[in-house]
């Protein structure tokens, strides 16, 4: 099946710095990737949809200008985290959608990112 | 708003008995449901969905119910082994959701016990 590799898996970090996660289609190409945080014991909460060569769709309540979002090309999406602080300490996945415009989506493994 | 609810956050069974995971919507527009499987610091993966034009959908162990009247699904899996422990996830797509935007529930955590 179709893989989506996310790097780093962990992040611990100092306040104030900013961490980029890379998310990477390995076998097929993403239009569209999907970024999710999860909080412990919460569902995971869709944050943005990063579309290639085009601006990041942002849900209500994500800021932007915190979030960072770039889709250069249709095989690898990064979510920046700016000036990150410890409320911004979650678990950060990604996804991209099988190909044909399935519902289906496929997971990165995921980075436990943890602000001190 | 919690379009998706599993009211159930945890779920115990004896390895080889039934294991039934529940979920509950509220948009009457979802017509995509799905049903994911999560171990500990690993991003979900997909287990089975089903679409609104049938009311069940069978993969091995596993079957997924749906009964669009009461807005409700669930997850049989018989028999459960040790190695289905996870947080298992349900999420809907359709309407606003469209497409590939899944909406999840919280996930309920099934321990099977040896």
């Amino acid at each position: 099946g179709a893989v989506v590799s996310q790097h780093p898996s962990r992040v611990i970090c100092k306040s104030g710095t900013s961490v980029k996660i890379e998310c990477r289609s390995l076998d097929f190409q993403a239009t569209t990737m999907f970024w999710y945080r999860q909080f412990p014991k919460q569902s995971l909460m869709l944050m943005a949809t990063s579309n290639e060569g085009s601006k990041a769709t942002y849900e209500q309540g994500v800021e932007k200008d915190k979030f960072l979002i770039n889709h250069a090309s249709l095989t690898l999406s990064t979510l920046t985290v700016t000036s990150a602080h410890p409320e911004d300490s979650s678990f950060y996945i990604c996804s991209a959608p099988a190909a044909g415009g399935s519902e289906k989506l496929f997971f990165g493994s995921g980075t436990q990112l943890s602000v001190l | 708003d919690q379009q998706v609810k599993q009211n159930s956050p945890s779920l115990s069974v004896q390895e080889g008995r039934i294991s039934i995971l529940n979920c509950d919507y509220t948009n009457s527009m979802f017509d995509y449901f799905l049903w994911y499987k999560k171990y500990p610091a690993e991003g979900p993966t997909f287990l089975i969905s089903i679409s609104s034009i049938k009311d069940k959908n069978e993969d091995g162990r596993f079957t997924v119910f749906l009964n669009k009247s009461a807005k409700h699904l669930s997850l049989h899996i018989v028999p459960s082994q040790p190695g289905d422990s996870a947080v298992y996830f349900c999420a809907a797509s359709g309407g606003e959701t469209s497409g590939s935007r899944l909406t999840f529930g919280e996930g309920t955590q099934l321990t099977v016990n040896p």
